[in-house]
């Protein structure tokens, strides 16, 4: 079974432009979230989906930072524009049951912001 | 507002030596989490504890959970060297998860 898919592994791009993650989660997981982590830092939660709907977002900076899960399948989480701060690994990670909620991650994509 | 504590956040130690880490957090919760990460990689699920008293164990290392002292604690039994890695707690309450800042645990041969 595959496990959760991330695109790009890798990103850099200079400050004020976009950008954009993508996160495919395991199959007939209901509940992606996406996290950001910073160095030497534990995964901090940015959004979480429960299929289309997004139950938590209060940690989104929404003047700069979108997400969306259209078909409650795979999602995408956008930066614009992007500061020198958000350099940092933006990870995905899916759960398939509310009760045990036991989150399985995605390799990450590792954004340097020049 | 739910805060997560892990001590120590760096250990070194040596093979074949027991130790343990601690995880504190300040609200009441019923699902607490460890999570392994290796330099680079990704977050491995490792424990599941859903239950006070709840104890488990894989391998050389072993979780519990004590929910009225609002603690758990990661018990490493004989570490080898490919148990270093960083270790991360995280506690689910209210539908809020949040993650300690990892143990850093370097094991010498």
């Amino acid at each position: 079974e595959a496990g959760v898919v991330q695109s790009p592994r890798y990103k850099i791009i200079e400050k004020k432009q976009p950008v954009a993650f993508w996160c495919n989660p395991i199959s007939g997981h209901n509940t992606l979230y996406w996290y950001l982590q910073n160095l030497g830092q534990g995964p901090e939660l940015l959004i979480r989906y429960e299929n289309e709907e997004a139950v938590d977002d209060s940690q989104l900076p929404k003047d700069r930072f979108s997400a969306e899960r259209l078909k409650g399948v795979d999602s995408t989480l956008k930066i614009q524009p992007a500061e020198l701060g958000d350099s940092a690994v933006y990870l995905c990670a899916s759960s398939q049951d509310r009760g045990l909620n036991e989150q399985f991650f995605g390799p990450g994509t590792r954004l340097t912001v020049l | 507002e739910l805060k997560v504590e892990q001590n120590p956040l760096f250990l070194s130690m040596q093979e074949g030596k027991n130790y343990t880490i601690y995880c504190n957090y300040s609200t009441t919760s019923d699902r607490l989490y460890w999570y392994r990460q290796d330099p680079g990689k990704s977050l491995e699920s490792l424990f599941v504890l859903l239950s006070n008293g709840a104890v488990k164990q894989e391998g050389r290392l072993m979780a519990s959970l004590d929910t009225k002292a609002r603690l758990s604690t990661l018990h490493i039994t004989a570490a080898v060297h490919d148990l270093s890695a960083t270790y991360f707690c995280a506690v689910d309450s209210d539908d809020k998860i949040i993650f300690g800042k990892g143990t850093r645990l370097h094991i010498l041969p």
